[in-house]
């Protein structure tokens, strides 16, 4: 069985800082990792997703996740952040054999974003 | 680019109602999956369909949960006799690899 942490289910940070929000997996084989990301009152939006290529995986609006296997890792980080990356980001895990199972999530981060 | 639709949108209905959400999926997907996440949580596997009968399901997906592909397009979940703790956001997804999960907008379940 799979399953994901994410440490510290609020991050805050100012507008133009860095954002690191963590993610760690736990996973008997190869996982395909997954962020998304949740605006209010909406559904999921794919950001990026690692599924065994290049371990530094760029997404949309200008996130990076990188894939370490040695420290069982994806944290997502954006250089520089805007107000409207205010958002709720999920990670995600699914083991990368054959089989209809499902995505296992994360408890999700809260991202405020200071002015 | 290709979309998963969830009708309705929102849902209000009484404890003891039966409810059908649905799904219409991307054409060629093949794994058809429903998610639940309940107001402020994190969002939770309920059952995946393939090849036109469940795969795997959760252990939230009890005997008043019901799945079935009726006229292979509309991928349906059905609540047979809806709790207050059925209230969520109920999301459909679709893949046709495990690289790629696309999911619907969500239909926000309201039992009182």
């Amino acid at each position: 069985a799979q399953s994901v942490t994410q440490l510290g289910s609020h991050v805050s940070v100012s507008e133009g800082a860095l954002v690191l929000l963590r993610c760690n997996y736990s996973s008997s084989v190869p996982p395909y990792l997954f962020w998304y990301v949740q605006y209010p009152n909406q559904g999921l939006q794919l950001l990026l997703k690692y599924t065994s290529a290049a371990t530094l995986v760029k997404g949309i609006n200008g996130f990076e996740a990188e894939f370490k296997k040695s420290e069982t890792s994806f944290h997502l980080t954006k250089p520089s952040a805007h107000m409207s990356d205010a958002a709720e980001y999920f990670c995600a895990v699914i083991l990368s054999g054959g089989g209809a199972d499902g995505l296992t999530f994360g408890k999700g981060t809260h991202l405020i974003i200071q002015p | 680019e290709p979309e998963v639709t969830q009708t309705p949108s929102h849902q209000v209905t009484q404890m003891g109602q039966e409810v059908i959400l649905r799904c219409v999926p991307i054409s060629n997907h093949l794994y058809f999956y429903w998610y639940r996440q309940i107001l402020g949580q994190k969002v939770e596997f309920l059952v995946s369909f393939y090849n036109n009968e469940i795969s795997e399901k959760s252990e939230i997906f009890d005997d008043q949960f019901s799945v079935e592909r009726p006229d292979g397009s509309n991928f349906t979940l059905k609540i047979r006799s809806t709790k207050l703790e059925d209230s969520a956001m109920y999301f459909c997804a679709t893949q046709q690899s495990r690289e790629g999960y696309t999911f619907g907008s969500g239909t926000r379940l309201t039992v009182v």
